[in-house]
């Protein structure tokens, strides 16, 4: 069974542009889950989503978006690219939310220059 | 709100030394507590887990069991390897969300 296939692993973008992320969750999983990952914040929640709804969300400002497609892969998208944003974006998948196991997608490493 | 508390690090261990990895919570409700491990240039991999008081999570050699009264999640092994050697991480949900909260992790690593 294949894993959390996000794509791409690896992007460099400058301060300004946007970027979209995108994840393909284990097949079956329907509620996909963002993270943040940063050496100063550690992992931080974005959003979830579940049967293409958002069903909770981070405190993180409105440049950070996402979505969910009816086959349950996910796409996030950041707009207005700032310094800060650098990071590595992690992308989770579960059956159905609740108090169920994440499992975890390799991550897309994205600096900003 | 949620928390997770680790102890700090890096921790550096000689091969086949004991392992203990502090964890302590405050969590609103009853959560389920896990441990997920990070290898270099990897995302996170579900190491063990517990879902209630007492439960006790093992995973390749490695325990943790769930202490409701002193709200704590102390991940160990009895005898580490060089390949132990990454970044680990607790972490709880409670409630009716998926929404991981983390500790901020700390760094193993195992000489030969």
């Amino acid at each position: 069974k294949a894993g959390v296939t996000q794509t791409p692993r690896y992007l460099i973008k400058t301060r300004g542009q946007q970027v979209t992320l995108s994840c393909s969750p284990i097949s079956g999983h329907r509620s996909v889950s963002w993270y943040q990952q940063t050496p100063g914040q550690g992992l931080q929640f974005l959003f979830e989503y579940f049967s293409e709804t958002q069903r909770n969300k981070g405190n993180f400002p409105g440049r950070f978006s996402g979505r969910q497609f009816s086959n349950s892969r996910s796409e996030m998208n950041v707009s207005t690219l700032e310094l800060g944003d650098s990071a590595l974006y992690l992308c989770a998948s579960s059956l159905a939310g609740e108090k169920n196991i994440q499992y975890f997608g390799a991550g897309t490493r994205l600096s900003v220059l | 709100g949620d928390s997770v508390t680790q102890m700090e690090g890096p921790v550096t261990l000689s091969e086949e030394a004991f392992l203990t990895i502090n964890c302590t919570y405050t969590a609103t409700g009853y959560p389920s507590l896990f441990w997920y491990v990070q290898y270099p240039g990897e995302g996170l991999q579900l190491l063990l887990k517990a879902t209630k008081a007492d439960d006790k999570g093992s995973n390749k050699g490695f325990e943790a069991t769930y202490r409701k009264e002193t709200t704590s999640f102390h991940l160990e092994k009895g005898s580490v390897q060089v390949s132990d050697s990454a970044v680990y991480f607790c972490a709880l949900i409670t409630g009716a969300n998926s929404k991981l909260t983390f500790g901020k992790g700390i760094t193993l690593s195992v000489r030969p």
